[in-house]
């Protein structure tokens, strides 16, 4: 059973440019949470997606954004690019419904903004 | 507003020694908590976590903690440190109706010295 996985791996934009991250959920999962860390931090939350909806957000700008397909896949997107942007971008699945619900992470996009 | 405090960002132990971690967390509702822990360059894996009932929760690897609300704790335990508990670990709370969003302490970095 693959676990999370995420795409790609590593990445190094500049600033000003535009990021597409990608993130696939365990099997049978319906919920998809997406996370920024930064060197030396815990991770911070951004956004959660369920149904194709964004279901609750965290205290990030609009340039950041998502998107969930039918599939629970989903894709966090990153506009006009800061130096400050430049973190592990962590994708978290889990089933719907409770907070208790475990969350499993994927191994993380690295994100390096020049 | 929920909030998770690590004491001790580094804590180093000897093989075979107690490792002890600890993590005290901020909530007006009864919180979820975990313990979850990342290896060099990897995603975040789940040691444990309380929802409900026993206190005491096992998790893996030989890793336990004990949910206190009167000292509104939930410190990481195992009694026996191996090579390979060398790692970053991070305490969460979420709460409920909060869909699972995790808010993350800053982490403790753990070295085992021979």
């Amino acid at each position: 059973d693959a676990g999370v996985t995420q795409s790609p791996t590593h990445l190094i934009k500049t600033r000003g440019q535009q990021v597409t991250l990608r993130c696939s959920p365990k099997s049978g999962h319906d919920t998809v949470s997406w996370y920024q860390q930064a060197l030396g931090q815990g991770p911070q939350f951004i956004f959660q997606y369920y149904e194709e909806e964004e279901r609750q957000r965290g205290n990030f700008p609009d340039r950041f954004s998502g998107h969930q397909f039918p599939n629970y896949s989903s894709e966090l997107n990153v506009n006009a690019l800061l130096l400050g942007d430049s973190a592990l971008y962590l994708c978290a699945s889990s089933l719907a419904g409770g907070s208790g619900e475990t969350q499993y992470f994927g191994p993380g996009t690295r994100l390096l903004v020049l | 507003a929920q909030s998770v405090t690590q004491l001790g960002s580094h804590v180093s132990v000897s093989e075979g020694a107690l490792v002890l971690l600890r993590c005290n967390y901020s909530s007006s509702v009864p919180p979820y908590l975990f313990w979850y822990v990342q290896y060099p360059n990897q995603g975040l894996q789940l040691l444990l976590k309380y929802t409900t009932g026993a206190t005491l929760v096992k998790g893996i690897n030989g890793f336990e903690a004990e949910f206190k609300k009167s000292e509104t704790s939930f410190h990481l335990t195992k009694p026996s440190a191996h090579m390979s508990d060398a790692a970053e670990y991070f305490c969460a709370v979420s709460v409920p109706d909060s869909w699972g969003k995790l808010q993350f302490g800053a982490g403790t970095q753990v070295v085992v010295t021979p």
